[in-house]
């Protein structure tokens, strides 16, 4: 498998222009994740889908951000209007929730979008 | 709210040393922990996860420990290698698919 793929691998857009992160997880995976890592704050979850269904997204920062999963091999996280405190490398995450399964539970990233606002 | 707390924040050996790697949290409840290895500007590599219900994971020369009820886990590298120079990064899991990160440790290993 290729692992989790994501892109673009670096964005740089103007303040106020809508971003749009892609992730597509390992086949097989049922639970997809979208973080975010900056040197402050360090690496924090902003939410996660279960069987595409959004489970939690209390780390979202504010109603800037929104994120979809409208099938199992696609994702995507929104900023609109993005803002410069929005720069940040974002991650998505997936993992096999299904017990018996070769790495069940353990978590498995993408290489990172790294988003630039100016 | 779990709080990870990984000391030293920084870790520099020369090389064939071994590494010991500290992570301590604050909630017992947890119900699994995994270290990554994060390269400068790349994504996380899981290298181990250990469930709640086991005490150790080996994979080659890395070796996790885990301690629920004192709330600390440690992982050993051996004969460290200029190759596993990067910051590692535990995480812990509670019943739900949260996790929580710790800071890292960056580590150097000098030929």
């Amino acid at each position: 498998d290729a692992g989790v793929i994501q892109s673009p691998r670096h964005e740089v857009t103007e303040m106020g222009q809508e971003v749009t992160l892609r992730c597509k997880p390992i086949s097989g995976h049922d639970y997809l994740f979208w973080y975010r890592q900056t040197m402050m704050r360090g690496l924090e979850l902003l939410i996660y889908f279960n069987n595409n269904v959004p489970i939690d997204d209390s780390g979202m920062p504010e109603d800037r951000f929104s994120a979809k999963m409208p099938n199992a091999s696609f994702s995507t996280l929104k900023i609109q209007p993005s803002e410069p405190r929005d720069s940040a490398v974002y991650f998505c995450a997936s993992s096999a929730g299904l017990a018996g399964l070769s790495h069940y539970n353990e978590q498995f990233f993408g290489p990172g979008t790294r988003l630039t606002v100016l | 709210k779990q709080e990870v707390t990984q000391i030293p924040a920084a870790l520099s050996v020369p090389e064939g040393e071994n590494l010991v790697l500290n992570c301590s949290f604050t909630d017992s409840a947890i119900y699994n922990l995994q270290w990554f290895r994060q390269d400068p500007g790349k994504g996380l590599t899981s290298l181990l996860l250990i469930q709640s219900s086991q005490r150790e994971q080996t994979s080659g020369r890395l070796n996790a420990s885990l301690d629920k009820s004192s709330g600390r886990s440690t992982l050993y590298i051996a004969a460290s290698q200029p190759g596993d120079s990067a910051t590692y990064l535990c995480a812990v899991r509670p019943n739900d698919y949260k996790l929580s990160f710790g800071a890292g440790t960056t580590v150097t290993v000098r030929a």
